[in-house]
């Protein structure tokens, strides 16, 4: 079965532009993630989605963040302005539901990472 | 608080030793998963292992080996017998119970580079 899909690979922009990242999950899997790995730093959590829902967005820096998952398909992560610190690898996962609405032990696939470079 | 530590940024070996990859973790939580992922040079992450917190069986897997202790709340990783294609980086991370459904807590990543 085909990955988990992210495009573009790699963006490089300037401060203050604009700039939307995509994934595409496996088919069937409802649950859909996104995080950030800042250069050295811990690969974090931005936010979850159910299908079209987002149960999670507590990870999110700020408000020029913006993610999307109409249909429950393919989601987007929007960044506007782009601020320097923005930089970073922007991960996309996703798993199945598991079991009584307990995905713990379910396993996240992950793309390959588009990574945005600010300047 | 959840909490992954990996103290080892960088590990260089040469084809053919062994090395042990350290994870420890924080968590308040008695129902908890901990997960490697390694990350070649291509980037995506790759899954390697799952464990929980209820079973501490050390797991083998050909060269690879797992030893989880609670005792300690580490987590480490050993390669046997190295080779080039296991130059990567290797993220441990945790996922418990009382956290929202399927977020990660990664640690910092430890660099492996084996040379020939």
């Amino acid at each position: 079965e085909a990955g988990v899909t992210q495009f573009p690979s790699h963006s490089v922009i300037e401060k203050g532009q604009t700039v939307t990242l995509r994934c595409d999950p496996i088919s069937g899997h409802d649950n859909l993630y996104w995080y950030r790995r800042v250069m050295g730093k811990e690969i974090k959590f931005l936010l979850h989605f159910v299908k079209e829902s987002k149960q999670d967005e507590s990870g999110m820096p700020n408000n020029r963040f913006l993610a999307e998952r109409t249909g429950g398909t393919y989601s987007t992560l929007k960044v506007q302005p782009a601020e320097l610190e923005d930089s970073g690898v922007y991960f996309c996962a996703s798993s199945q539901v598991g079991q009584r609405g307990f995905s713990g032990a379910n396993v996240l696939t992950f793309g390959a990472g588009s990574r945005l470079t600010v300047l | 608080a959840q909490k992954v530590t990996q103290a080892q940024t960088e590990i260089s070996v040469v084809e053919k030793e062994d090395v042990t990859l350290d994870c420890v973790y924080e968590t308040r939580d008695t129902t908890y998963y901990l997960f490697w992922y390694k990350q070649p040079p291509s980037g995506e992450l790759v899954f390697l292992i799952r464990r929980n917190s209820f079973d501490e069986q050390n797991e083998i897997s050909g060269r690879y080996s797992w030893n989880f202790q609670k005792s300690t709340s580490s987590f480490n990783f050993t390669i046997t017998a190295s080779q080039v294609v296991d130059s990567a980086v290797y993220f441990c991370a945790l996922r418990s119970r009382g956290s929202t459904l399927g977020r990660l807590y990664f640690g910092r990543g430890t660099q492996l580079t084996v040379w020939p």
